[in-house]
C-alpha cells in the first residue's frame, strides 16, 4: 500500500526537550515538505527538500531542523529553541506538479 | 511573488444547497491549480486539479474550471451533503519542485 506515513499521531514534549517527527514515503517522490498548521489557520512551510542530501528553509524554519539522508525519509526535529511548538504538523511529498500529504502529527507541550 | 486568495469562511449551507468557494490567483508563469480538502484531525487530500487554461477538474461531484482570463479557479458542487463539511484549500504550483502556494482555507459546514 503506497503512501506517506507520519508517526506518531500524537506527541508530547516537555519543556527544553527536542522531539523528532517521522515522515516516510514509499512513492519514490524526490521532493518532500514540512508544514505547520495552527488551530483554524492555514499552512506555513517549515522546510523542504527537493533531493536527497539537500534541503531549504521555508517561512518559519527557526527552532526546527531536518535531514534528508534517504529518499523515502524526511524527519523533522522540533528543538528547544522553538518556544511555541504546539501545532499540527503535516508532511508532504511531490511528483510532477502535485503534492500529496500524510495524516499529520499533533504535537502538544506538557 | 505568486499568491492565492480564497473567500473567507466559515460558509454554512443546508444539505442539498449549491456550493461555490471563490479562488483567485496571481502567478508569473502558467501554474497548475488545485483544490485540497481537510477533514477534522486529518491531513490534506487532493480533491481535484487542472494543469492548463480551460481545463475542468472534477471529483466526487465537485468541479472547478481553470480560467486564465479571470485568474480564477472557483470550486462548485451542485448539492452538498453533511459529509462535505471540511476545510477547503486552493493552491497553485509553479515550475519545478518549489512548494505549492496555498490559500488560507475556507471552512464549510453543511447542516441537515
Amino acid at each position: 500500500d503506497g503512501g506517506i506515513t507520519q508517526s506518531p499521531k500524537y506527541l508530547f514534549r516537555k519543556e527544553g526537550q527536542n522531539v523528532t517527527l517521522s515522515c516516510e514515503q514509499n512513492l519514490n517522490h524526490d521532493a518532500m515538505y514540512w508544514y505547520r498548521q495552527d488551530p483554524g489557520q492555514g499552512l506555513r512551510l517549515i522546510y523542504y527538500s527537493q533531493i536527497v542530501n539537500d534541503f531549504q528553509k521555508g517561512d518559519i524554519a527557526e527552532g526546527y531542523s531536518v535531514s534528508r539522508e534517504k529518499k523515502e525519509s524526511f524527519p523533522l526535529t522540533v528543538t528547544s529553541a522553538q518556544k511555541n511548538p504546539t501545532a499540527f504538523y503535516l508532511c508532504a511529498s511531490r511528483i510532477q506538479e502535485t503534492q500529496y500529504f500524510g495524516p499529520g502529527t499533533r504535537l502538544l507541550v506538557l | 511573488g505568486d499568491s492565492v486568495t480564497q473567500m473567507e469562511g466559515p460558509v454554512t449551507l443546508s444539505e442539498e444547497a449549491f456550493l461555490t468557494i471563490n479562488c483567485t490567483y496571481t502567478a508569473t508563469g502558467y501554474p497548475s491549480l488545485f483544490w485540497y480538502v481537510q477533514y477534522p484531525g486529518e491531513g490534506l487530500q487532493l480533491l481535484l486539479k487542472a494543469t492548463k487554461a480551460d481545463d475542468k477538474g472534477s471529483n466526487k461531484g465537485f468541479e472547478a474550471t481553470y480560467r486564465k482570463e479571470t485568474t480564477s479557479f472557483h470550486l462548485e458542487k451542485g448539492s452538498v451533503q453533511v459529509s462535505d463539511s471540511a476545510v477547503y484549500f486552493c493552491a497553485l504550483s509553479d515550475q519545478g519542485n518549489t512548494p505549492l502556494v496555498f490559500g488560507k482555507g475556507t471552512r464549510l459546514s453543511v447542516i441537515a
